[in-house]
């Protein structure tokens, strides 16, 4: 089956910007979605961007698609000590496919 | 409160001994779905259905087996566990099943099989 890969770990200083990748191989997701999980919790949507946008902005969080790359990323301006958790990637076409999740760590 | 729970939270369990998740969700939702979690793997779909009495498989569905006899639950079986069914398992439901869905997540619930 088609992969969603990200790195597994990201560790920042609190106020600088956290930057996660991901990396989908089927070109016919029509959506790609963040989630994020917090210790001991379910996942939770952050945000969603469809696959003809390449670029969704919301308050800290910016999305960015490279369609031709097949590249998704989250960038999380100042980051704070509330945002370590695990983020995953996941793409959907019929069904829904997760990444590995990368599990960033925000130092004080 | 609109939630999506699971019962029990923390099981360990013996090889072979019969045991039943139990997934339930309040929001009327169409499309409920089984996944594991683990180590490096991240998330794995079991499986999947669109509505009552439709049900299909997931990436991983090997060894588990689910019904949907009414909308709002959703229960995993695992006739004979073994010990690599130890995992985190994490039932979700949304609207529907395509398009830009979000999907709600119940808690978890950790299983160990010795």
């Amino acid at each position: 089956g088609e992969d969603v890969e990200q790195s597994l770990f990201l560790s920042v200083r609190e106020g600088d910007s956290s930057v996660i990748n991901c990396t989908y191989t089927d070109s016919s997701s029509t959506y790609l979605y963040w989630y994020k999980q917090e210790p001991g919790a379910g996942l939770q949507l952050l945000t969603y961007i469809f696959s003809n946008m390449d670029m969704k902005q919301d308050q800290r969080l910016t999305v960015l698609l490279n369609k031709k790359d097949k590249h998704l990323s989250l960038r999380i301006a100042d980051t704070q000590t509330g945002d370590s958790a695990i983020y995953f990637c996941a793409e959907s076409i019929n069904d829904m496919r997760f990444g590995a999740g990368t599990r960033l760590t925000v130092k004080p | 409160e609109a939630q999506v729970t699971q019962n029990p939270r923390y099981l360990i369990t013996v090889t072979g001994k019969k045991l039943t998740v139990t997934c339930s969700q309040n929001m009327n939702h169409e499309y409920m779905s089984w996944y594991r979690q683990d180590p490096g793997l991240g998330l794995r779909q079991i499986y999947y259905s669109m509505n009552v009495e439709v049900t299909d498989k997931g990436d991983v569905p090997e060894g588990y087996k689910v019904s949907r006899k009414e909308k709002r639950n959703f229960p995993l079986i695992l006739e004979s566990p073994s010990p690599n069914q130890t995992s985190l398992y994490f039932c979700a439901s949304s609207p529907t099943g395509t398009g830009a869905y979000e999907q709600y997540f119940g808690p978890g619930t950790r299983l160990t099989v010795t």
